[in-house]
């Protein structure tokens, strides 16, 4: 089976750097994702790791290390807008294309 | 270009009846996925086309659900004799085949079921 563990709540300053982590135990997957969700929004995509290390995308970067069985999210300069819910996901190699959730950690930011 | 769309945004119907929720995927992805979340949770996979025909079901809880995509454009989330558990926001998502480089998925904003 698969399960990806979040930290249910962060709560961070505007202008300073939070780290979102996702644990996961897993068969097999092709990659971490992340997406972001905004209180009655869709999912949007963020992130995505293939390979262990960082990738970079603007003020958000990605982490993956598989021998660890961990990732996280990393937000930089926060901003009011980025208050919403994030997820990590994984593409399982025994199924199709779907992507497998985690549990979701919803991120406050505070003047 | 347009996005995911789904309709209705909202849907309330009675314990028992019968609900069908609509998927429209961005032109030219032949991947499509529909998703359930309730409050608080992830989105959990139920079902993927490939083009017309459903590449896994997996996801799918019982056989009161069914999907069709026809035509390997639209999609239809059918629910029969719904139950107060089916309550959730229904999510649609596309793709082109394998996701890319990024394996992004695109979403809808859903379809929010209410059985009451």
């Amino acid at each position: 089976g698969q399960s990806l563990e979040q930290p249910s709540e962060v709560t961070a300053v505007e202008g300073a750097i939070v780290q979102i982590n996702c644990t996961y135990q897993t068969s097999g997957f092709y990659g971490l994702s992340w997406y972001q969700q905004h209180d009655g929004g869709a999912p949007t995509f963020l992130s995505y790791n293939a390979l262990d290390g960082l990738e970079e995308t603007g003020r958000f970067s990605s982490f993956l290390s598989r021998s660890d069985s961990y990732g996280y999210l990393l937000l930089q300069e926060l901003q009011m807008k980025d208050s919403a819910s994030y997820f990590c996901a994984v593409r399982p190699q025994t199924g199709a294309n779907n992507l497998f959730f985690g549990t979701g950690t919803r991120l406050t930011v505070i003047p | 270009g347009a996005g995911v769309s789904q309709t209705p945004s909202n849907k309330v119907t009675e314990k028992g009846k019968y609900v069908e929720l609509r998927c429209d995927p961005i032109s030219g992805h032949t991947a499509l996925y529909w998703y359930r979340q309730s409050l608080g949770q992830g989105p959990e996979f139920l079902i993927y086309f490939q083009g017309t025909g459903a590449a896994d079901d997996s996801g799918l809880p019982n056989d009161r659900f069914f999907a069709v995509r026809p035509e390997g454009s639209v999609s239809t989330l059918k629910i029969q004799r719904t139950e107060r558990g089916d309550s959730a926001v229904y999510l649609c998502a596309s793709s082109i085949p394998g996701g890319g480089s990024g394996n992004e998925q695109f979403f809808g904003p859903g379809t929010r079921l209410t059985v009451l």
